[in-house]
């Protein structure tokens, strides 16, 4: 059983430079969340989906765009990467709210 | 909006001896509170949630917590802790019907033999 998958897990990316976080998840769950985890920041939501077909912004999602064609995909998309964007990504899904969130490993991400 | 404030960036331990790693939260709505394990280099796990009913909860690897509302604590306590148990921990809250987790800045927990 995969649950959370996150590819790549490590990039490197030059400022300027566009790149796909891409998240999947085998649970068939309704809810997927993009996190970004900052040293003695915690986890700041970046976005969010209910289902296919729903997004929404969460506490950080300026520079950043989802989509959520199917239950199982919720990629994330930088267009111009900056140095503030320099942080791990966690992909997390849930079957509904009130309930456990799964997570990925994670992507560590540096712009340069 | 709510928010999520772990005092203790640090708490160093020595093995056995029990911890206290604190948690409160500020919401004017219910809530639902959660405690999540990080180990290095991955991603989070539930350690034990508060949705409603009895206010001490029990999760894994022998950690429980306590839910009090007048003081907007959801403090995690474990009466004897391993080397293992080294990692970060972070409190979270979800606002009912939300569906959206806010974490706390994280406790890092150190234990040494």
């Amino acid at each position: 059983n995969a649950g959370v998958t996150q590819t790549p897990k490590f990039r490197i990316l030059k400022i300027g430079q566009s790149m796909t976080l891409q998240c999947t998840q085998d649970m068939n769950h309704n809810y997927m969340y993009w996190y970004r985890q900052d040293p003695g920041m915690g986890l700041k939501l970046i976005y969010y989906s209910v289902g296919a077909g729903i997004t929404d912004k969460g506490e950080v999602p300026n520079g950043y765009n989802v989509s959520r064609s199917t239950t199982e995909d919720f990629p994330l998309r930088l267009e111009l990467a900056a140095p503030s964007q320099t942080s791990v990504y966690f992909c997390a899904s849930s079957p509904a709210g009130n309930t456990e969130a799964f997570f990925g490993q994670g992507t560590r991400l540096t712009v340069v | 909006a709510q928010s999520v404030t772990q005092l203790d960036s640090q708490v160093p331990v020595f093995e056995e001896a029990p911890v206290e790693l604190r948690c409160n939260y500020s919401s004017s709505v219910s809530v639902y509170l959660f405690w999540y394990v990080q180990y290095p280099n991955q991603g989070l796990q539930l350690l034990l949630k508060y949705l409603s009913g009895s206010t001490l909860v029990k999760g894994i690897n022998g950690f429980e917590a306590e839910f009090n509302k007048s003081q907007t604590s959801f403090h995690l306590r474990k009466p004897s802790v391993h080397i293992s148990d080294t990692a970060e921990y972070f409190c979270a809250v979800e606002v009912t019907g939300f569906q959206k987790l806010v974490f706390g800045t994280g406790t890092r927990l150190l234990v040494s033999p």
